[in-house]
This record gives C-alpha cells, structure tokens and sequence, in this order.
C-alpha cells in the first residue's frame, strides 16, 4: 500500500523568503506523485505532478518539486513566496493499476507580510 | 464554464437524520469520487466510480451510500447522520484519475449535532 507523510503541519514564512514543504511517501512500486494547492473556502487545485522524467518537475505559480528517488521524497519549493501563496499544500500519491490518489495531512502555508 | 458543482455548501442535520449531497460534472469524465476533509487528517477518499453503474468503496465508506446511474452525477447519501460524519465534503472527478488531474467541487459543509 502506498502512503504519504507530510512532515510540517504548519509553515509561517516572511513575504520574499524562500520555502520548501516537505513530503516523503511509502511505496514498494514505482508511483505518480503530485502537489494540490486549497485556497481558502475552496476545493483543490493542481500544482504539479511527477509521472516519470526528469525529476525537477515546474509547476504553476513558480512552485517546483524535486523527485528523489532514495530518499522517497518529493518536496516542494519556492525561491521567494507572496502573500497571495498563503493556502493550504497537499501532496498525493497513486500507481500504475490503482483507481485512486491518496492524499497527505496537508501543511498551511502562512506567508507573513 | 461549470466543471464541478456540489450542493448544498452549508448543510445542518440532527444526529439520525438522512441526507444527500449532490455532485455533478459537466466534463463528461468516467471517473468521479468522494473525499471528506477534517482537520489533521487530509483529504480520505469515502467512495468512487469508474463509470455509470459502476461504484467502489475507499478507505471510510462506513455509513455513506453512493450510486452512479448517469456519467453526470454522482450524489452521496447519509442515510443515519451521526456526529463523526461533521465534515467538509469534496466531490472530484477526472479523466485519468490516476496520472491525470482531479477537479474539485467547492465542497459540502456538513454539521452534525
């Protein structure tokens, strides 16, 4: 079974730093990982998403994931944040032959003015 | 410009009342899903669907019903509410549920006293 961990609940960051949320998952088999953003009152949104390739993947808004392979982990930055990036990040995971995608617990972003 | 709509947003019930909350899609996508939200725990996948007639249970299905008669709709039943059914509830549906993207309804305020 495939599972995911985010590792921070809760992530304040000052307007312009930069930001990694960080996400490791559990797999024996080779899995599709992806980034949801939720803006407040909202339902979810896509980010990004490694399917195989390059392992830097880009996303929308600046946001960029890496894949790393030995370290289960597929962590998402940002080089400098804004206010309007304040939202809460879920990453996921599925697999070849499955039906479904698996989410993490979710880390809220706050970016500090 | 639809996507996903779910109805109500807001919803009050008594513990042991019946309810349904109502998804549709206009995407014309085989595959559609339940997700509840609450805090700490992410997005938990209740029940999906491949297609019409066709319906499976995720990791919480205790307690929700689900049916699929068109491509179009796919509402979620509380045939007993009970207070650890207090939620926010999501609706999703995609093309390729697993290396695709999923598209979110705004999602179901559930309350439950």
């Amino acid at each position: 079974a495939q599972s995911v961990t985010q590792l921070d609940s809760q992530v304040p960051v000052f307007e312009e730093a930069p930001v990694e949320l960080r996400c490791n998952y559990s797999s024996s088999v080779s899995v599709y990982l992806f980034w949801y953003v939720q803006y407040p009152n909202q339902g979810l949104q896509l980010l990004l998403k490694y399917l195989s390739g390059s392992t830097l993947v880009k996303g929308i808004n600046g946001f960029e994931a890496e894949f790393n392979k030995s370290q289960t982990s597929f962590h998402l930055r940002k080089p400098s944040v804004h206010i309007s990036d304040t939202a809460e990040y879920f990453c996921a995971v599925s697999k070849a032959g499955a039906n479904n995608l698996f989410f993490g617990t979710g880390t809220r972003l706050t970016v500090i003015p | 410009n639809a996507g996903v709509t779910q109805t109500p947003k807001f919803q009050v019930l008594k513990t042991g009342q019946s309810m349904t909350l109502q998804c549709a899609q206009d995407m014309n996508h085989e595959y559609m899903s339940w997700y509840r939200q609450d805090p700490g725990m992410g997005l938990r996948l209740i029940h999906y669907s491949v297609g019409a007639g066709i319906t499976d249970q995720g990791e919480v299905p205790n307690g929700y019903n689900v049916s699929r008669s068109t491509t179009e709709d796919f509402p979620l039943r509380l045939l007993s509410a009970a207070p650890s059914q207090t939620s926010v509830y999501f609706c999703a549906s995609s093309n390729r549920p697993v290396t695709g993207e999923l598209f979110f309804g705004e999602g179901s305020r559930l309350t439950v006293l």
